[in-house]
């Protein structure tokens, strides 16, 4: 089961930044936080994933807060390619046993970048 | 470009035909997975393999079958013993070597439909 929350939708206008937010309270000290994001009828594209520390790559950037039960993914200037469904997911090291060799998508949340 | 491909895009069977989807990537991958998506749910897990000639059941296995003769190639078929096959199906790889958080990576699914 996802062990993560996040709201069903969200909008944003195009050109300012998307903060998409993610609770996941349960989660322990070895897991990561993924974000991916699914634009209808393709596949689940990865984004980012960090532990502790905030990361960014090219495409957007993680904040995890201290206590480790949320963070927020960042798409600093929205486009209205960015339009899709956003997946915060929870999961430790895939070597360590348990459910860790999977992904669980919850239902995640749909951005709508408006022009 | 290295990538993962399914195909074919979108797939129709008859009732009581099996039918076989193709997954094929060329990262180099050591794992591979094969998930269920049904209209507004997540991703739910099928079939995956950690290496050639293994792989394990996921949640929803019944009904399915593949096979990992080579390290690219992770083929489903969907047997006429699932009764409820209309769904987009989507396959993911992983690197296991290095890091133990790798990311998984999805190809762009395929959609398949009963006539």
């Amino acid at each position: 089961d996802a062990k993560t929350t996040q709201p069903p939708s969200m909008d944003c206008a195009e050109g300012r930044a998307a903060n998409l937010p993610c609770n996941h309270s349960t989660i322990s000290g070895n897991e990561y936080v993924y974000w991916y994001r699914q634009i209808h009828s393709q596949g689940p594209q990865y984004i980012i994933h960090g532990l502790k520390n905030n990361e960014t790559n090219e495409m957007a950037s993680l904040i995890i807060t201290e206590d480790r039960k949320s963070s927020t993914l960042i798409l600093p200037h929205a486009t209205l390619r960015d339009t899709a469904v956003y997946y915060c997911i929870v999961r430790g090291f895939w070597g360590s046993g348990g459910s860790n060799y999977k992904l669980t998508f919850g239902k995640g949340t749909l951005l709508t970048v408006n022009p | 470009d290295g990538g993962i491909t399914q195909s074919p895009k979108y797939l129709f069977r008859k009732e009581g035909q099996n039918v076989t989807l193709s997954c094929e990537q060329n990262l180099n991958h050591d794992a591979m997975y094969w998930y269920r998506q049904d209209p507004g749910q997540g991703l739910r897990l099928i079939y995956y393999s950690q290496i050639v000639n293994d792989f394990q059941k996921g949640d929803i296995a019944e009904g399915y079958s593949v096979s990992r003769e080579k390290k690219e190639s992770f083929p489903l078929t969907v047997t006429s013993a699932q009764k409820n096959p209309t769904a987009f199906y989507l396959c993911a790889s992983l690197l296991k070597q290095g890091a133990d958080n790798q990311p998984q990576h999805f190809g762009d699914g395929t959609r398949l439909s009963i006539l």
